[in-house]
This record gives structure tokens, C-alpha cells and sequence, in this order.
């Protein structure tokens, strides 16, 4: 089983609707989790981190269940320029190591 | 966060040679982390770099494939050593980001392909 599981769709959705990802991961050990927007051929960038209360950014809500081991972004009112990949990203234990799931993708179409 | 450059940004290499992948940090940092991303694939850790001492190796890769130097705080490389077609991948580099929540910042990445 990986440690960081996702979707990785494609998920292709019009402009304007809501899209939701979901992540989970293997060790219940894990400290700090993020959601990483990665484009093509481009490094991977950090988008948010995942607060145990949930947290918003403008268009963006993650959720983190510690209970369940899931992470959840949700995009609103998608853009064409959301259209990437987005990765779910554990740290474990404080250690520095970034655990990465394959990444989900989502095309955005007019 | 951190200003991070790569060089190079990509090569294309002949199988049995080695490359040397510089990463510079424009601030001081404890460690430096570096991530292979093959073809299709998600981010895997190499190794983490840490000034004055030897990297350490995740499992799977071995110094003498991947031999790292962090001479100071703020520069590393990684040598990718007798290549061969399977290592063609992206080579990224990171350092930490605020110590109360451990994100990272990556580095503009080596697209490497070797033949």
C-alpha cells in the first residue's frame, strides 16, 4: 500500500464548477500535511498547508481528518488557470522527509 | 520563501557518464533535500543533504550512485553517477520553509534524459 494515496484522475471540469480531491494516508504518525500545485514540467509549489481545524484560502478549503487519515481540497468557482496537478503531500514525525502521493490532475475547460 | 536556482536546467548525457547537479539557495539553511521525479511519477527523496556531515540515503539509493556534497549552508550538489536511461528523470532540489510547519520549497528542477 503507498503512504499517500490519490485519485489521479483526470478530472476535467468546466469553468465555474466546484471539484473536490481526496488524499489519505498509511501512517497515523504523520505531523504536517499540504496540498502542492505542480505544472507541467514545472516544480511543484506549495499551495496550502492543511491545519487539523480546516482552513480557506480565497477559492480554496482543505480539511484534514486525523481520525480517517483523509485530506480534501476543494477548489470553487474553478478557473482555466487551475487546470495542473495537485499533490497530496505528508511530513512524518517532524523528520524533513515529504511523503508524496502520484498527484491528481485537472483539466479546466471554457 | 527561499530563492532557488538549478543548474543545469536540463542535458542530455551518453549512458556510462556522470552529472553533477548544482543547487544554490539564495539564505542559510540546515538542510537541503533532493528529489528525483521520474517520467509520469510523483516526487521521491534521494537524500537530505546536511552541511558538515554526509547525506543521508533514503532506501533504494546509495552514495556511490548518487554521491552529494554540501560544502556550506547555502549550495549542494548531486552527482548522478555511470548513468543510464533509467535514470533519466527530474533531479529537484528543496530546503525547508518555517520550522512550525516543516513545508518545503523546491528549486526549478534538472530535466535530465540520458541515451
Amino acid at each position: 500500500r503507498k503512504e499517500v494515496e490519490q485519485d489521479p484522475g483526470p478530472f476535467n471540469v468546466p469553468e465555474g464548477a466546484t471539484v473536490a480531491f481526496n488524499c489519505t494516508y498509511s501512517n497515523s504518525a504523520s505531523q504536517s500535511f499540504f496540498w502542492y500545485r505542480q505544472d507541467c514540467r514545472k516544480e511543484p509549489k506549495l499551495l496550502m498547508s492543511v491545519y487539523s481545524s480546516g482552513n480557506e484560502d480565497g477559492r480554496f478549503t482543505a480539511q484534514l481528518n486525523r481520525a480517517s487519515q483523509y485530506i480534501s481540497l476543494l477548489i470553487r468557482d474553478s478557473k482555466l488557470s487551475d487546470s495542473a496537478t495537485y499533490l497530496c503531500v505528508v511530513n512524518g514525525r517532524n523528520t524533513g522527509k515529504l511523503i508524496f502521493g502520484q498527484g491528481t490532475t485537472l483539466q479546466v475547460k471554457p | 520563501s527561499a530563492v532557488i536556482s538549478q543548474k543545469p536546467s536540463r542535458d542530455i548525457c551518453q549512458r556510462g557518464t556522470s552529472l553533477t547537479i548544482q543547487c544554490q539557495v539564495d539564505s542559510q539553511v540546515t538542510m537541503m533535500f533532493w528529489y528525483r521525479q521520474q517520467p509520469g511519477q510523483s516526487l521521491t527523496l534521494i537524500a537530505t543533504a546536511n552541511q558538515g556531515s554526509e547525506a543521508t540515503y533514503e532506501s533504494g539509493f546509495v552514495i556511490d550512485k548518487f554521491p552529494i556534497s554540501r560544502p556550506n549552508l547555502t549550495f549542494s550538489t548531486l552527482t548522478v553517477s555511470n548513468m543510464s536511461p533509467e535514470d533519466s528523470s527530474i533531479y529537484l532540489c528543496s530546503v525547508p520553509g518555517s520550522p512550525a510547519y516543516n513545508e518545503q520549497f523546491f528549486g526549478p528542477g534538472t530535466r535530465l534524459t540520458v541515451l
